[in-house]
């Protein structure tokens, strides 16, 4: 059974630029979340989807978007991007119910320059 | 708000020990935590997950615990091994599923 599989792994992007970052969820799972994780805050919460629909939102700001697709691959989007967006963005992914294991992907390492 | 944290931030072990690491979080509503590993410049990998209504987890050579009165969860790896070496992060689960408050991680280095 396929994993998370996310693209692109590695990016460079200048400031002001967007970006967007996309994730396939192992086969049949319907909840994708994203995390930035950076050195100093560690693991952050950005949003969840789960059948298409936002059902949770981290606290960052409205530059930071997301989409799920209605085969659940999921995508974000990171506009104007700052150089404080360097980070290394996770998606995980699982059936979306309760008491089951959250999977993680290897992660989109973005550089902002 | 969940908050979780682990103590300590670094622990180095020659080969062979028992490895101890801990995770507390302040809201005991939890439904449930799991821990993961991190290699470096990887992605996250699933150790164990406990459900809110368990004691304990095992699997091959790890084991964890979880206390949701003292809000503790204690990771146990026995007879480390260099191939332990990694960051293993806690991280607790409320009633939205894919959404997890996670602790800063305790990196681990074994000796040969």
């Amino acid at each position: 059974k396929a994993g998370v599989t996310q693209t692109p792994r590695y990016l460079i992007k200048t400031r002001g630029q967007q970006v967007t970052l996309s994730c396939s969820p192992i086969s049949g799972h319907r909840s994708v979340s994203w995390y930035q994780q950076t050195p100093g805050q560690g693991l952050q919460f950005l949003f969840e989807y789960f059948s298409e629909t936002q059902r949770n939102k981290g606290n960052f700001p409205g530059r930071f978007s997301g989409r799920q697709f209605s085969n659940s691959r999921s995508e974000m989007n990171v506009s104007t991007l700052e150089l404080g967006d360097s980070a290394l963005y996770l998606c995980a992914s699982s059936p979306g119910t309760a008491g089951n294991t959250i999977y993680f992907g290897e992660g989109s390492w973005l550089t902002v320059v | 708000k969940q908050e979780v944290t682990q103590i300590p931030a670094a622990l180095s072990v020659p080969e062979g020990e028992n490895l101890v690491l801990n995770c507390s979080f302040t809201d005991s509503a939890i439904y449930n935590l799991q821990w993961f590993r991190q290699d470096p410049g990887k992605g996250l990998t699933s150790l164990l997950l406990i459900q809110s209504s368990q004691r304990e987890q095992t699997s091959g050579r790890l084991n964890a615990s979880l206390d949701k009165s003292s809000g503790r969860s204690t990771l146990y790896i026995a007879a480390s091994q260099p191939g332990d070496s990694a960051t293993y992060l806690c991280a607790g689960g409320g009633d939205s599923w894919g959404k997890l408050q996670f602790g800063a991680g305790t990196q681990v280095v074994v000796t040969p």
